[in-house]
């Protein structure tokens, strides 16, 4: 068990609708970071942030967003769905943003567009 | 974009038997590695990380080797078991600790 904790574990919803997905990253850990893994294109690294703020923008589309909240909690927002946004979404946390840190992974949101 | 690639995509190995995984990457600036296992339905689990100025380190039967000169990244699992039975991947840090991903490399271990 990694320690952080993303929910729902499935998500099934149609084209054009709006989703949130959530995570709570471990505990004392303050950044958090946003995957995404499609069968395509691999794990992508969408957005990080750090303490409540963005910290870096990875290939994260215009119709998706996210905030990091006061408890550190992160919500990944997806709007406007579309058939090719179908994938897994990880979130995963770190100590602090510095490099040489493992990211820890929750076990996803499997999300899939009909 | 940054990438990363794997040079097999499946590997299947005897139980009991050590296993190698390789991988390659393109940015020289990366100083932070390392290899996730990820099962099906689970994400990707930590094993072994590795700085840029080492060229080695173990784990509980695990060895990540780097060769900074050819850009190259290795795993080895010693005494392969039927719960290393995987996808791995390789990662390396760029920018603002954001990791890049390998496609990922199927290990199928044999009883």
């Amino acid at each position: 068990d990694s320690g952080v904790t993303q929910t729902p574990k499935h998500l099934i919803t149609a084209t054009g609708q709006r989703v949130t997905l959530r995570c709570s990253p471990r505990s004392g850990d303050l950044s958090v970071y946003w995957y995404q893994q499609s069968l395509d294109q691999g794990l992508q690294f969408l957005i990080q942030y750090y303490n409540g703020e963005e910290r870096a923008k990875g290939n994260i589309l215009e119709r998706f967003s996210a905030q990091q909240f006061p408890d550190l909690h992160s919500e990944l927002n997806l709007s406007s769905l579309e058939l090719g946004d179908s994938a897994l979404y990880f979130c995963a946390s770190s100590a602090d943003t510095f490099s040489n840190q493992p990211q820890h992974f929750g076990d996803g949101t499997r999300l899939s567009i009909l | 974009g940054e990438s990363v690639g794997l040079h097999l995509p499946t590997l299947s190995v005897q139980e009991g038997d050590n296993s190698i995984i390789n991988c390659a990457y393109s940015n020289s600036a990366s100083d932070y590695f390392i290899w996730y296992k990820q099962e099906s339905g689970k994400g990707p689990q930590f094993i072994i990380d590795i700085r840029s100025n080492m060229d080695k380190r173990q784990g509980q039967r695990v060895t990540v080797l780097l060769n900074k000169t050819v850009k190259h990244l290795s795993l080895q699992i010693a005494a392969t078991q039927p719960g290393d039975s995987a996808v791995y991947f390789c990662a390396f840090v760029y920018g603002n600790n954001r990791l890049a991903f390998g496609k990922g490399n199927q290990v199928v271990v044999i009883p």
